[in-house]
Parts: structure tokens; C-alpha cells; sequence
């Protein structure tokens, strides 16, 4: 089955620690691919999204994304982290045969000042 | 910028009552879909609806479950006689036409089954 694996449950850094949250999935055809913040209390939000092209995708508030086919894998990556940046942060995958979108359990991130 | 929204954001049920929870998709979109999340777990399809009709559904979404556009503005979700286990939070998502277009979620509705 397909399926979305994100690496850490939480993760707690301090302001200016760079980030890398783990992301792999297991599916072998066309994938379109994606991550979604959830700031506490708010909804799920776009960060940034991989259809095909150059596999390192830049977002928004800083964040970047790198898809390795070979792996699998589409990390995220934040060199900077500020304490704005408290929340939990979902990897998703759309293979490209299905409409809908598979995601990951999530990774917690804390931020402390 | 066009939002998704939901309502209600809370609400607290009886087991074995009826539930319908609504959505706006925004408004050129033409694809919707369910999604929820049990507390700590992920966040798991439900069901996608396309040209007034299912499209694709996970096998959550069993004979309890039905999904309506009721007046092509709202998307709702009909949980018929609600269970403990379907405590969580609902999102609703749409996208436009076009494999590619991102789904954008709504705030979701927290939905506690007692």
C-alpha cells in the first residue's frame, strides 16, 4: 500500500538551529509532492510543492524542499528556524494516478526563544 | 485570499446521532474532498466528490458516511449515527480543475462523539 513516512514525532530546536525534517514514501510511479504547515489552532496551510522540473523547491517563509527520486525522499530543510516557526509540519504525497492526497503522521516542531 | 470554510469548528454529539458538517469550497473550485484526524494520528482521506458525484473513497468511508452538494455552494459530510471512534478533526479541501492544482484545506471541524 501506499504509504508517507515522516522520520521524528517532535522535534525541538532553539531559535537560529537549522532544520531538516525527513520525508519518504513508497510509491514508484509519477508522485506529485508536498508540505503543509499547521500552525497551533489554525488550519493546514501550503508551504511548498514538487510537481517535476528542478527537484529543490523553495517556499515560503524561508523554507526549502529537495525531491531525491532515487531515495524516495523529500526533506525539508530551514537553515534558520525562529520561534514563529512553532508547528506541525506534514509531508504529502499525491501519486499520480489518484486525485486525493497520502499523507505522513506529522513532525511536531517546538522552537524555543 | 479565497479561503475553505467550515462549519461548525466545534461540535459535541451523542453517540448513535446524526452529524452534518459543512463546507464552503472556494468558489471556481471543482474538486472537493474530506479529510480527518484522530487526535496524534495522521491526517486520512475520506472521500473525493468531482462533477456532483464520489470520485474516489478510502475505506473509511463506509455506509455511515455520505457526502452532499446540496445547493453548489456547500459540500457537506453526513455522518449517520456517529461512533466513539469518529471523535476527530474534519477538514474539508478543494482544488481546481487539473491534476496538478494545489487542495486547499479549511480550519476543520472538531467533532466530539460522546
Amino acid at each position: 500500500a501506499q504509504s508517507v513516512s515522516q522520520h521524528n514525532h517532535h522535534v525541538i530546536l532553539s531559535e537560529a538551529a537549522s532544520l531538516e525534517l525527513g520525508c519518504n514514501y513508497s510509491y514508484g510511479g509519477t508522485v506529485n509532492l508536498f508540505w503543509y504547515v499547521q500552525y497551533p489552532g489554525q488550519h493546514l496551510q501550503l508551504l511548498l510543492k514538487y510537481f517535476s522540473g528542478d527537484p529543490l523547491v523553495k517556499g515560503i517563509k524561508g523554507f526549502e524542499a529537495e525531491f531525491i527520486k532515487s531515495k524516495f525522499s523529500f526533506n525539508l530543510r530551514k537553515p534558520s528556524v525562529q520561534w514563529s516557526d512553532t508547528a506541525e509540519y506534514f509531508c504529502a504525497v499525491k501519486p499520480g494516478s489518484q486525485g486525493n492526497l497520502i499523507f505522513g503522521k506529522g513532525t511536531k516542531l517546538s522552537v524555543k526563544p | 485570499e479565497p479561503e475553505v470554510t467550515q462549519t461548525p469548528s466545534h461540535q459535541v454529539t451523542q453517540m448513535g446521532q446524526e452529524v452534518i458538517l459543512r463546507c464552503v469550497p472556494i468558489s471556481n473550485h471543482l474538486y472537493f474532498y474530506w479529510y480527518r484526524q484522530i487526535l496524534g494520528q495522521k491526517v486520512e482521506f475520506l472521500v473525493s466528490f468531482y462533477n456532483n458525484e464520489i470520485s474516489e473513497k478510502s475505506e473509511i468511508f463506509d455506509d455511515q458516511f455520505s457526502v452532499e452538494r446540496p445547493d453548489g455552494s456547500n459540500f457537506t459530510l453526513k455522518i449517520r449515527s456517529t461512533k466513539l471512534e469518529d471523535s476527530a478533526m474534519y477538514f474539508c479541501a478543494s482544488r481546481q480543475y487539473g491534476s496538478g492544482n494545489t487542495i486547499y484545506f479549511g480550519e476543520g471541524s472538531w467533532l466530539t462523539v460522546v
